[in-house]
C-alpha cells in the first residue's frame, strides 16, 4: 500500500521569500512517481513539478523546485519568490508501481501575506 | 493546458433526484478517473476506466456508476442523490498508467444535495 503524509495543514509565508512544504511518502515500490498539485479556492487541481524514483536530479519547473531525498521517503516543494496568486491548498500525490490512481495526502494550506 | 472539461461547475439539487456529472477529455487519452473531495480533505478514487467498455470501482465506495463508451467520454451518474454525497467530484484522465504519467484533472463538480 502506499501512503502520502503531509503534516502542515497550514502555511504562511511573506510575499517574495521562499516556502517549504514537507511531504514524506511510503511504499514498497522500486518504481514510482511523486506529484504536486496546486488546488485554488476554484478547486480545480493544476499540476506543478513531477519527480521519478529512478531520477538523480532534483526536479525544477520555474519557482518551482522538488527537494527529493529518496533515503529519507521525502518530497518536499519549494516555491521560490512567493506570489500572493500562491494561496492555494497544496497536494503531494504519488503513484506506485502499477498502481491505478495518484494517491494523495492531506495537503498544506499556503498563505502568501502581503 | 489540459483539455479536460466538466459540467456543470456547481450542482445544488433536492434528495432523491437522479443526476449526472459530465465529463470530457480531448486528449485521446485511454485512463479516465473519478476522485471525490470532501472540502479541505484528500482526493480519493471512485471510479477507473482502462478504456473504452472498461471501469473498475476505486479503493473508496461510491453508490454512483459509471461509463464509458467513448474515449472521450466518462460521466458519473447518481440514482438518488443524498446529502451524504455532498462532495466535490474531479474527473481526471492520463495517457497511460505507469507511474510517471501525469494525470490531467478538470475543474471540478461542486455538489450539494439538500
Amino acid at each position: 500500500a502506499q501512503k502520502i503524509t503531509q503534516t502542515q495543514p497550514g502555511m504562511f509565508v511573506q510575499e517574495k521569500e521562499a516556502v517549504t512544504l514537507d511531504c514524506t511518502y511510503d511504499t514498497s515500490d522500486q518504481s514510482y512517481g511523486l506529484f504536486w498539485y496546486k488546488q485554488p479556492s476554484s478547486g480545480e487541481m493544476i499540476f506543478l513539478i513531477y519527480q521519478g524514483s529512478y531520477d538523480e536530479q532534483n526536479a525544477t519547473e520555474g519557482r518551482y523546485s522538488l527537494n527529493f531525498q529518496k533515503a529519507r521517503k521525502s518530497a518536499n516543494l519549494v516555491i521560490s519568490d512567493s506570489h500572493l496568486g500562491d494561496s492555494a491548498m497544496y497536494f503531494c500525490a504519488m503513484r506506485a508501481g502499477s498502481a491505478r490512481q495518484l494517491t494523495f495526502g492531506s495537503g498544506t494550506q499556503l498563505t502568501v501575506l502581503p | 493546458e489540459a483539455d479536460i472539461y466538466q459540467t456543470p461547475r456547481y450542482l445544488v439539487i433536492g434528495t432523491g433526484k437522479k443526476i449526472t456529472l459530465e465529463c470530457s477529455q480531448t486528449m485521446g487519452h485511454d485512463k479516465m478517473y473519478w476522485y471525490q473531495q470532501d472540502p479541505g480533505m484528500e482526493l480519493h478514487l471512485i471510479h477507473y476506466s482502462y478504456g473504452v467498455n472498461s471501469t473498475e470501482k476505486g479503493d473508496l465506495s461510491s453508490e454512483s456508476t459509471v461509463s464509458r463508451i467513448r474515449t472521450e467520454h466518462f460521466p458519473l451518474t447518481l440514482e438518488s442523490a443524498r446529502p451524504s454525497h455532498t462532495s466535490q467530484y474531479l474527473c481526471a484522465s492520463s495517457l497511460a498508467g505507469g507511474p510517471g504519467n501525469e494525470q490531467f484533472f478538470g475543474p471540478g463538480t461542486r455538489l450539494t444535495v439538500l
